[in-house]
């Protein structure tokens, strides 16, 4: 089975540093997904991680420890921009794989 | 140059009845999904197809036939639409052999059943 936990919901000011986690259960890990997803719109892709240790992207960065169950996900220089929903997705099994994704957290950016 | 397209991008009908929603990618993947973004967001897988051939079929009502002519389209079937059936359905591609295989969603499709 799975089960992955995000917080519902984040508020953080423009040009502070916010840091989303998620943490996880799951069979036949085989890597770990952020996507971003703007209100009314699709699922966008922003990082991944199968190996421990942290991925740096622009100003996201996502960290991953497998013995934890745990990633998290920086944003730095928040923009106004950032404000949507960041979904954390484990992949599982072998040959073909699925994602499973947290429920998701909803971050507002305020000025 | 749209990557992964749905139509259609609304859909309001009434309890009972059959609809379907098209999915396209131009990604050259050859394999699609089709998600469920119920009214907390939650996103849930619901079939997988690789090749043309089905890979995952979770638990969903035999309401929902999936069908896939050919790589580049997979297509959704609903009959007998219920009230529940209400949500945002996602059609997403990859490519099964390449690296970490990163989806990548098309629009949505936004199902509003009465």
């Amino acid at each position: 089975g799975q089960n992955i936990d995000q917080p519902t919901e984040m508020t953080a000011t423009e040009g502070a540093i916010v840091q989303i986690n998620c943490t996880y259960q799951t069979s036949g890990f085989n890597g770990l997904f952020w996507y971003q997803q703007h209100a009314g719109e699709a699922p966008t892709f922003l990082s991944y991680n199968v190996l421990d240790g942290l991925e740096e992207k622009g100003r996201f960065s996502s960290f991953l420890s497998r013995s934890k169950g745990y990633s998290y996900l920086l944003l730095k220089e928040l923009q106004m921009k950032d404000s949507a929903s960041y979904l954390c997705a484990v992949r599982e099994g072998t040959g073909f794989q699925k994602l499973v994704f947290g429920t998701g957290t909803r971050l507002l950016v305020s000025p | 140059d749209t990557a992964v397209s749905q139509t259609p991008k609304y859909l309001v009908t009434q309890m009972g009845n059959d609809k379907s929603i098209k999915c396209e990618q131009n990604l050259g993947h050859d394999t699609m999904y089709w998600y469920k973004q119920d009214s907390k967001k939650f996103l849930k897988i619901m079939f997988s197809y690789n090749n043309k051939e089905l890979i995952i079929n979770e638990t969903v009502p035999n309401r929902f036939s999936p069908k896939s002519p050919d790589k580049a389209h997979l297509n959704l079937h609903i009959n007998s639409l219920e009230l529940g059936d209400s949500a945002v359905y996602f059609c997403a591609s990859s490519q099964a052999s390449r690296g970490k295989q990163t989806q990548y969603f098309g629009p949505g499709t936004r199902l509003l059943v009465l």
